[in-house]
Formats: structure tokens, C-alpha cells, sequence
């Protein structure tokens, strides 16, 4: 166990709605890093938060926005839902000291089906 | 999009046996790591090596890495059932910036039979 969670395990939404993950980082740590896994392909890096601010992005449109809150727990956002963005979305907790980063430490995922 | 790939994409050995699987990449390093996922939940994180480094090893897991070849391998000694898994390597780019995103490979299947 990482002592990163996520929530829920699964959801199903239908095309055009939106919805909210929600991921708890492990204690202490100040970054958090969300990734989206296609079927059968590598997570591929969607956005990170450092101290409630978007730290970078990757190739991913705005519909896909988050949040970082104080306690650095973390939501992602996506608006307008597409068949394709079905996927495991995982979160990453890390602890980012200036030019030092630990390992990032995932949770289990969320396992979203657009319908 | 995709860092690089792995090879093989998907592997079947005996318990006992060693795994080989190989990575390659694209850009210039800062580090790569390996990880390991069970039936698509999280990743667990098994080892780090970094771009000034040519050999690594912890427990019965030994990562090469080849800079001028931009690869990387992972073996596996004495396998065991529970090592069956999927295999990525991900690599943090020297221009990733303060982010050191993970960029990941494709991954390879391995199936360890008893």
C-alpha cells in the first residue's frame, strides 16, 4: 500500500457529461501528479500540482482541468466526456524539495467508462 | 504520446526462469524507472536509476541502462508466479522542468507459469 487513495474505484458516465476524481495523497507530500491509462497502452502525464498551482500539462485539451487543495489532496475535472476518455485514471503523490524530487507513490486508480 | 517502447510486448516463462525486458526512449534523461502494475490498478514503483548510472540492482531485479543507445533493460532473476505482471519504464526528460513528469513505455506482459 502506497497510502495514496482514490475515489470512486469505478464509474460509468454517459457522452457529453462531466465528472470529478478525487485522489488523497500520501502524508507529506506536496506535488500530485494525474495520469490517464488507455487499455492495453502506458499512463500517459495529463497534469501535476505543486502547492495548489498546475506545475505543467501535458498533451491534453482544457476540458481536462484540476485542483490542489491545502491538505494537497487533489480533483480532477473533466467537462464535456468523450467515448475515448475512457480509462484508468491514476494519481501520483510525490515530495518535491526545490531540485530534488522523490519517487512518485500511485494510488489504485479510478476505472471511468463513457458511454 | 508514448516516450519509446518496449520489448517484448508480451512474455511467458517457467518459475525459476529469468525475465529480460527491454526498454528504449527518445529524448535525454535526467532518470528512468521501472514499475510494475497488477491487473490495471496502481503502479508500484521498483527501481530508479539515473542518467549517470550504467548498472543497478535490488533484490532480484538488476536495470541496465545505455545512454548512447537511449535503452534500458530489466531482468528478472528466479522467478516467481507472482511476478506476473505488466512492466513499464518511464522516464523523467532533462527537460521536464520543475514537473519531472513520468513519461512511460507501452509495457510488457509477463506471465510466469508454475
Amino acid at each position: 500500500e502506497t497510502g495514496v487513495t482514490q475515489s470512486p474505484t469505478h464509474l460509468i458516465k454517459t457522452r457529453g457529461q462531466q465528472v470529478t476524481l478525487r485522489c488523497s495523497s500520501q502524508s507529506g507530500h506536496n506535488t500530485v501528479s494525474w495520469y490517464q491509462q488507455a487499455l492495453g497502452q502506458g499512463p500517459q502525464f495529463i497534469f501535476q500540482y505543486y502547492r495548489e498551482e498546475e506545475n505543467g500539462r501535458g498533451n491534453f485539451p482544457p476540458r481536462f482541468s484540476g485542483l490542489q487543495f491545502p491538505n494537497y489532496s487533489s480533483e480532477l475535472n473533466v467537462n464535456a466526456l468523450e467515448l475515448d476518455d475512457s480509462a484508468l485514471y491514476l494519481c501520483a503523490s510525490s515530495l518535491n524539495r526545490g531540485a530534488i524530487t522523490s519517487e512518485q507513490y500511485f494510488g489504485p486508480g479510478t476505472r471511468l467508462t463513457v458511454t | 504520446s508514448q516516450q519509446g517502447e518496449e520489448d517484448p510486448q508480451a512474455l511467458s516463462i517457467q518459475e525459476g526462469e529469468n525475465a529480460t525486458m527491454n526498454c528504449s526512449y527518445k529524448t535525454s534523461i535526467n532518470n528512468l524507472q521501472w514499475y510494475r502494475q497488477n491487473s490495471g490498478r496502481g503502479l508500484v514503483h521498483l527501481i530508479l536509476i539515473r542518467s549517470n548510472e550504467r548498472e543497478k540492482h535490488s533484490g532480484r531485479l538488476r536495470v541496465t541502462l545505455d545512454t548512447s543507445k537511449k535503452s534500458s533493460s530489466l531482468l528478472i532473476t528466479a522467478s516467481r508466479a507472482a511476478d506476473t505482471a505488466s512492466y513499464f519504464c518511464a522516464t523523467v526528460a532533462i527537460s521536464s522542468g520543475s514537473a519531472r513528469q513520468l513519461t512511460f513505455g507501452s509495457g510488457t506482459q509477463l506471465t510466469v507459469l508454475p
